[in-house]
């Protein structure tokens, strides 16, 4: 247990579904991240949260939407996906957004796109 | 971003030292040299960093050369439990406009 949790843990969804990922943190960070990870693939920084606020975006496609409301709090919605975007999708998160501090990841949801 | 050159993959038997080095030719002074390891089905799990000086902690210790442009994350002996892949990642202090920039990392066999 890492403090990170994720739900679901697996999520099958087609083409033209509307889903959303949840991360909740329990150890007080400020700072949040969502990663892909792709069969055979290194990790993929998708979004940076720090204190609420966005303050990373890596050229990610607008059919992923993230949403922090608070500290603890971390969501990506999705939509119209397409099925390369099939993945392992993991949630992190670290005292504050510098490299003094370490992550800690969730356990991932595991996405299929039909 | 400064990067890190990892071997693919390295195997050791239970219960030896296990040494993973990394190198990061470009690294810059404000630069923490982060390691994270990976087991099959799960998210990355923190193992250690450091700035200049060799960390230990209860997982693993981190020896950084004196001109930092290497290091080696030390497993002091090897179970089952530690094959995965490991990660060697670096990360200014200064963090604006860095990322955690992961590579394909060392992929770590342990044979009983």
């Amino acid at each position: 247990e890492t403090g990170v949790t994720q739900t679901p843990r697996h999520l099958v969804m087609g083409m033209t579904n509307k889903k959303s990922l949840k991360c909740e943190q329990h150890l007080g960070h400020n700072a949040m991240y969502w990663y892909k990870q792709s069969a055979k693939k290194p990790l993929e920084l998708m979004f940076v949260y720090s204190l609420e606020e966005r303050v990373e975006n890596n050229s990610v496609p607008s059919r992923f939407s993230p949403e922090c409301p608070n500290s603890s709090h971390l969501f990506l919605h999705l939509h119209t996906l397409q099925p390369e975007d099939s993945a392992l999708y993991l949630c992190a998160s670290s005292q504050e957004w510098t490299g003094t501090y370490e992550q800690y990841f969730g356990p991932g949801t595991r996405l299929t796109v039909t | 971003d400064a990067k890190t050159t990892q071997p693919n993959s390295m195997e050791s038997n239970e219960e030896e030292p296990v040494h993973l080095p990394c190198n990061h030719s470009t690294i810059s002074g404000t630069d923490y040299i982060h390691w994270y390891r990976q087991l099959p089905s799960q998210g990355p799990e923190y193992v250690i960093h450091g700035l200049t000086s060799n960390v230990n902690n209860r997982m693993a210790s981190l020896a950084i050369a004196e001109d930092r442009k290497s290091s080696t994350l030390i497993l002091h002996r090897a179970t089952l439990r530690d094959a995965a892949v490991y990660y060697c990642i670096l990360r200014p202090w200064d963090n604006y406009g860095q990322n955690f920039v992961f590579g394909p990392g060392t992929r770590l066999s342990v044979l009983p």
